[in-house]
């Protein structure tokens, strides 16, 4: 069984550019979850996808946009970066029957110079 | 908001310690409960999980955590921790309505065992 896989590993952009971070979910999960990890605090829920829908969000600007295609995959955009947007950005996926049991990627390290 | 407080940001302990990492949160309604461990250079890990029944939970590697519903809290307990121990832990909440299936954190715990 394949866990959730990330990419890239680190990248590292300048402000005012855009950025795509993407994800596969585990087999068999189709509910795909973004977080944001600052230095030193937990991770904080950007949004969530369920069949190809927003399915909540959290307090996150609308510069935070994602997507989620048929094969359960997903994609984090970031626009307009800013410096407070360097963190680590875990994608998490859930089965249907037990959404809350998110299952986490190793995440992608985003640096904003 | 709900929010999720861990009271120990960085814990240090000889190895065969007992632990305790405290967990609370503040929401009335119905939740979730988990905690999460994220070892040096490896990705968050559930540790064990409470959804409902049995307020005490066991999880992976002799963990366990308790959930007390009047105090807000799910603390989580090791009788003897290892040197392999070393993480930093994550308490995480999930509100059962109206909470659009978020996760929400504490700020972490980094837990040091030595030899």
């Amino acid at each position: 069984e394949t866990g959730v896989t990330q990419s890239p590993t680190h990248l590292i952009k300048t402000r005012g550019q855009q950025v795509t971070l993407r994800c596969s979910s585990q087999s068999g999960h189709n509910t795909v979850s973004w977080y944001q990890q600052a230095l030193g605090q937990g991770p904080q829920f950007i949004f969530q996808y369920y069949r190809e829908e927003e399915n909540g969000r959290g307090n996150f600007p609308p510069r935070f946009s994602g997507l989620q295609f048929p094969n359960y995959s997903s994609e984090l955009n970031v626009n307009a970066l800013e410096l407070d947007d360097s963190a680590l950005y875990l994608c998490a996926s859930s089965p249907q029957d037990s959404p809350y049991e998110q299952f986490f990627g190793p995440g992608t390290r985003l640096t904003v110079l | 908001a709900q929010s999720v407080s861990q009271h120990n940001h960085h814990v240090i302990l000889s190895e065969a310690a007992s632990l305790e990492l405290g967990c609370n949160y503040s929401y009335g309604g119905t939740v979730n409960l988990f905690w999460y461990v994220q070892y040096p250079g490896q990705h968050l890990q559930l540790l064990l999980k409470y959804f409902s029944g049995d307020p005490l939970v066991k999880g992976i590697k002799g963990f366990e955590a308790e959930f007390i519903k009047s105090k807000f809290s799910f603390n989580l307990r090791k009788p003897s921790v290892q040197w392999s121990d070393t993480a930093e832990y994550f308490c995480a909440v999930a509100i059962l309505t109206g909470g659009g299936n978020k996760l929400t954190f504490g700020t972490g715990t980094q837990l040091k065992v030595e030899l």
